[in-house]
C-alpha cells in the first residue's frame, strides 16, 4: 500500500514568488491535513479537508491556502512568499474522521527555501 | 492558540533503562491525544492515538497513559534501546485541529 506522496521534495524560490505543493493520500484516506515545521517552532498546524471541505484552519495568513479535489488529492499554495516561509511543509492522510479519532499518516515533506 | 506542553524537552538514557515523560493540554474541547516518534531524516509516525479519559496503550516497550480531566498524557519507554532515540511528540486534536507540542527528545546510549 503506497503512504503518503508529497512533490516537490525540495524547491528554491525568492520572495514575492508563489509556490504550489501537492500531497497525495494513502488509498482510502479522505481527510488531509497540512503543517509547517520551522526551527524552533515545531509542527504548526495549517489547514484539514475532508471531501474537498475545509473543516479547520491554523492561524496562518491569508497568503496560506489550500484546496482538496475528488480523489482526495490536495494542494497548498503560498502566494508572496517571504522568508520566513522557508519551512518543512509536511500534508498527513487518515481516515474520515481525521485527527479527532484517527492516526496520521505523514508523507516526507516539501521543503521549501526562500531566497 | 492551544498550549500543548512537554517536558522534559530532552533527556539522555543508559541502554536497558526505562524513562518517561509528560505531555499537558487543554482539559476542554477534547477529542484526542496523539503521540508520534519522529527519527531523524524521516517522517512522524504515529505511536498512539487515545480518546478517553484512563486509556492505557502500548506497543511493545513504549506505553501511554491519558488523563483528560486534568490535561496530561505520559509516555513510558522500558528497557530503552538505541533505537528509540527519536523526538516524541505529543499532539491534542480539537475539532479537526492538531496541536503539537515541542516534543521530548530521546537519546539512549550505549
Amino acid at each position: 500500500k503506497a503512504g503518503v506522496t508529497q512533490t516537490p521534495r525540495y524547491l528554491i524560490k525568492t520572495r514575492g514568488q508563489q509556490v504550489t505543493l501537492s500531497c497525495s493520500p494513502i488509498s482510502g484516506h479522505r481527510s488531509v491535513s497540512w503543517y509547517q515545521q520551522t526551527p524552533g517552532q515545531g509542527l504548526q498546524f495549517l489547514f484539514e479537508y475532508f471531501s474537498e471541505t475545509q473543516r479547520n484552519k491554523g492561524n496562518f495568513p491569508g497568503r496560506f491556502s489550500g484546496r482538496q479535489f475528488s480523489n482526495s488529492r490536495s494542494e497548498m499554495n503560498v502566494s508572496t512568499l517571504e522568508l520566513g516561509d522557508s519551512a518543512l511543509y509536511l500534508c498527513a492522510s487518515s481516515l474520515t474522521g481525521g485527527p479527532n479519532t484517527g492516526e496520521l499518516f505523514f508523507g516526507e515533506g516539501s521543503r521549501l527555501t526562500v531566497l | 492558540i492551544l498550549n500543548v506542553e512537554q517536558s522534559p524537552q530532552s533527556l539522555h538514557v543508559q541502554e536497558g533503562d526505562s524513562t518517561n515523560f509528560t505531555c499537558s493540554f487543554p482539559s476542554s474541547n477534547f477529542y484526542a491525544l496523539h503521540w508520534y516518534r519522529w527519527e531523524t531524516a524521516k517522517s512522524p509516525e504515529a505511536l498512539f492515538v487515545m480518546t478517553l479519559n484512563g486509556d492505557e496503550k502500548k506497543k511493545g516497550r513504549i506505553s501511554a497513559t491519558l488523563n483528560t480531566k486534568e490535561g496530561y498524557s505520559y509516555l513510558y519507554i522500558k528497557g530503552s534501546q538505541p533505537e528509540d532515540s527519536a523526538t516524541y511528540l505529543c499532539a491534542f486534536s480539537g475539532d479537526y485541529k492538531l496541536s503539537f507540542g515541542a516534543g521530548t527528545t530521546v537519546t539512549v546510549r550505549a
